[in-house]
């Protein structure tokens, strides 16, 4: 039982590349979610899903998609990476239902 | 989902209790108070929740006033290993977003 994987753990992208964010969790959750956190800042909701084919915005989707085709995985993408975007990246998880969220353990994303 | 206010930074020696305040004067009445921490840019961590009566786990205790506007979380012995930020969220239940504020640094120091 991993948990929830996030990958890569380290990215560098320049300005206007594309890439893709990995999350994926072994513990059939159906809720699942993705946070910026910029420096000395608290975590920010980016996109999440409360099941397979189901997304919703959250405080700062702007320039990010996401899509949940399977409930294990829920890649976010940066279609055209700007400097704004360089933060880190958490990824959560949690049942239905459900009072705890597991967190992964971030990619750290730096766009230049 | 209803603010919370947290003081920015506390300190607690090691193997003292450390009590975090946190304040949620507009809290209704089916949010749950919920504690999560981050230690050292790691994902946070679920630490407990409760919606009105006091609540203790193997990590803390949670202390809610009765009127719900404030809450306490206790961590008994505190040590190094605590030092964290801790976020004070309140939230209804179930698939809702929570939603961070700044949280409190703990330092714990030897």
């Amino acid at each position: 039982n991993a948990g929830v994987t996030q990958t890569p753990k380290f990215q560098v992208l320049k300005t206007g590349q594309s890439m893709t964010l990995q999350c994926a969790q072994d513990m059939n959750h159906e809720y699942m979610s993705w946070y910026r956190q910029d420096p000395g800042m608290g975590l920010r909701l980016i996109h999440y899903s409360v099941g397979a084919g189901i997304t919703d915005q959250g405080e700062v989707p702007n320039g990010y998609n996401v899509s949940r085709s399977t409930t294990e995985d829920f890649p976010l993408r940066l279609l055209s990476a700007a400097p704004s975007q360089t933060s880190v990246y958490f990824c959560a998880s949690s049942k239905t239902g459900g009072f705890i969220q597991y967190f992964g353990a971030g990619t750290r994303l730096s766009v230049l | 989902d209803a603010k919370t206010t947290q003081p920015p930074s506390m300190d607690c020696a090691e193997g003292r209790a450390a009590n975090l305040p946190c304040n949620h004067s507009t809290i209704s009445g089916n949010e749950y108070v919920y504690w999560y921490r981050q230690i050292h840019s790691q994902g946070p961590q679920y630490i407990i929740h409760g919606l009105k009566n006091n609540e203790t786990n193997e990590m803390a205790s949670l202390i809610i006033t009765e009127d719900r506007k404030s809450s306490t979380l206790i961590l008994p012995h505190a040590t190094l290993r605590d030092t964290a930020v801790y976020y004070c969220i309140v939230r209804v239940g179930g698939n809702t977003p929570l939603v961070f504020g700044k949280g409190t640094r703990l330092s714990v120091i030897a």
